[in-house]
């Protein structure tokens, strides 16, 4: 089984649909992000979470929220859609150890029509 | 605060000639330089790291990169492509001596290997 896994894989919705993407690992990390990949732009941090109780917006966080469920579960939510919030959507996890090395999901790829 | 430019965004190369992608990052303090890549409809892998000691780090899969701190460079290397080395290419860069938890990554390049 995979070490980080999210779900859904794919999702199509509509404009101001809620929508919620999750995040589980097995890895036993504490630390876990949420990113979002754009053609061009690379990979940008919307939240991250060092632990249950640590919760901090990265830079492109407008329009999202998080919650972190329990040391294995981040989920990621869109309060209400729009269409530029079409991505693909990675979560990702880390230890406390301080070398910053990331572990990454398979993505999922959101399209908000 | 980190940024990381990666100077190419598409290199098209045929097969079993040599690459290198190249990456410049901007930091005031002293930094970790990752490489990550990304096959096709996959996540992101970890390729190869620097943290400290030896500035020349290689992979289990012929790549290596080299921690230039004068150019402030960590360009990633290999002597000859194969096409499943097809796939996007990120550097990032974390502070080392803060230790921000964050990673910062560079807008990727594409690598075409051509048979």
């Amino acid at each position: 089984d995979a070490d980080v896994t999210q779900t859904p894989r794919n999702r199509i919705t509509k404009t101001g649909k809620r929508i919620m993407l999750e995040c589980s690992q097995t890895k036993g990390h504490d630390r876990m992000y949420w990113y979002r990949q754009d053609p061009g732009l690379g990979l940008r941090l919307i939240y991250y979470s060092f632990d249950v109780k640590d919760i901090n917006k990265g830079e492109i966080s407008d329009g999202y929220s998080v919650s972190r469920q329990a040391q294995a579960k981040f989920s990621l939510s869109l309060e209400s859609a729009i269409p530029n919030q079409t991505a693909l959507y990675f979560c990702a996890t880390a230890t406390s150890a301080g070398t910053d090395t990331q572990y990454f999901g398979p993505g999922t790829r959101l399209t908000v029509l | 605060a980190q940024s990381v430019t990666q100077l190419d965004s598409q290199v098209p190369v045929f097969e079993e000639a040599p690459v290198e992608l190249r990456c410049n990052y901007s930091s005031s303090v002293s930094v970790y330089l990752f490489w990550y890549v990304q096959y096709p409809n996959q996540g992101l892998q970890l390729l190869l790291k620097y943290l400290s000691g030896s500035t020349l780090v290689e992979s289990i899969n012929g790549f290596e990169a080299e921690f230039n701190k004068s150019q402030t460079s960590f360009h990633l290397r290999k002597p000859s492509v194969h096409i499943s080395d097809t796939a996007e290419y990120f550097c990032a860069v974390s502070a080392s001596g803060g230790y921000t938890g964050k990673l910062i990554f560079g807008q990727g390049t594409t690598l075409q290997v051509k048979p």
